[in-house]
């Protein structure tokens, strides 16, 4: 069974700080794992995805996560906040065989602060 | 990425009354899923539909209350039975990506049940 953890409902950071959301995962088998972000009044839409090549994710809009095993991480970071970052984010986690289905972490608001 | 699309994008239903949902897309997929998000929550899986059998239900979740049509590759529908207000959330629909266990997902119809 997989399930992923994601530390602070709700952050907040300055326009032009580090974007940091945490997300830790628990797998019995090497997982897949998945960040999603989800506008106001809209549906989710991938961010990126690790699926056991490079540790070190990019994914759009300037987001990239590392995947750490030691840590049994994934955290999502961004150099530089920008307004249009304020969203819901999930992070999701599935097993490495095809057609399972993804379990989804509780969220992290992202409010910008200009 | 696939192109999703919902109808309703929302609805205001009185209770003990029904609702169908649709979710049509712009290409072939064998798996379609459909998820609840309650108010503020993060997303619950209620079933997945793969064309030409019965859809796969999970814990919690039953036929009687939310059936699913799987006509063919390209569309669905969710009924949401015998409604009340605790069913008042977004749902969304959404389709397996190109390996990888990814999704991509409809913009979500939101349902206030009075």
């Amino acid at each position: 069974a997989q399930s992923v953890t994601q530390l602070g409902s709700h952050v907040s950071v300055s326009e032009g700080a580090l974007v940091l959301l945490r997300c830790n995962y628990s797998s019995s088998v090497p997982p897949y794992l998945f960040w999603y972000v989800q506008y106001p009044n809209q549906g989710l839409q991938l961010l990126l995805k690790y699926t056991s090549a490079a540790t070190l994710v990019k994914g759009i809009n300037g987001f990239e996560a590392e995947f750490k095993k030691s840590e049994t991480s994934f955290h999502l970071t961004k150099p530089s906040a920008h307004m249009s970052d304020a969203a819901e984010y999930f992070c999701a986690v599935s097993g490495n065989f095809g057609n399972e289905k993804l379990t989804f972490g509780t969220g992290t608001r992202l409010t910008i602060i200009p | 990425s696939a192109v999703i699309s919902q109808k309703p994008s929302r609805d205001i239903c009185q209770r003990g009354t029904s609702l169908t949902i649709q979710c049509q897309v712009d290409s072939q997929v064998t798996m379609m899923f459909w998820y609840r998000q309650q108010p503020g929550q993060s997303l619950t899986l209620i079933a997945t539909a793969n064309q030409g059998s019965e859809a796969t239900y999970e814990s919690g979740f039953v036929i009687d209350k939310f059936p699913i049509s799987r006509p063919n590759l390209t569309f669905s529908t969710l009924t949401v039975s015998n409604m009340s207000p605790e069913d008042s959330s977004i749902y969304l629909c959404s389709v397996e990506g190109r390996g990888s266990n990814e999704q991509y997902f409809g913009p979500g119809t939101r349902l206030t049940v009075t």
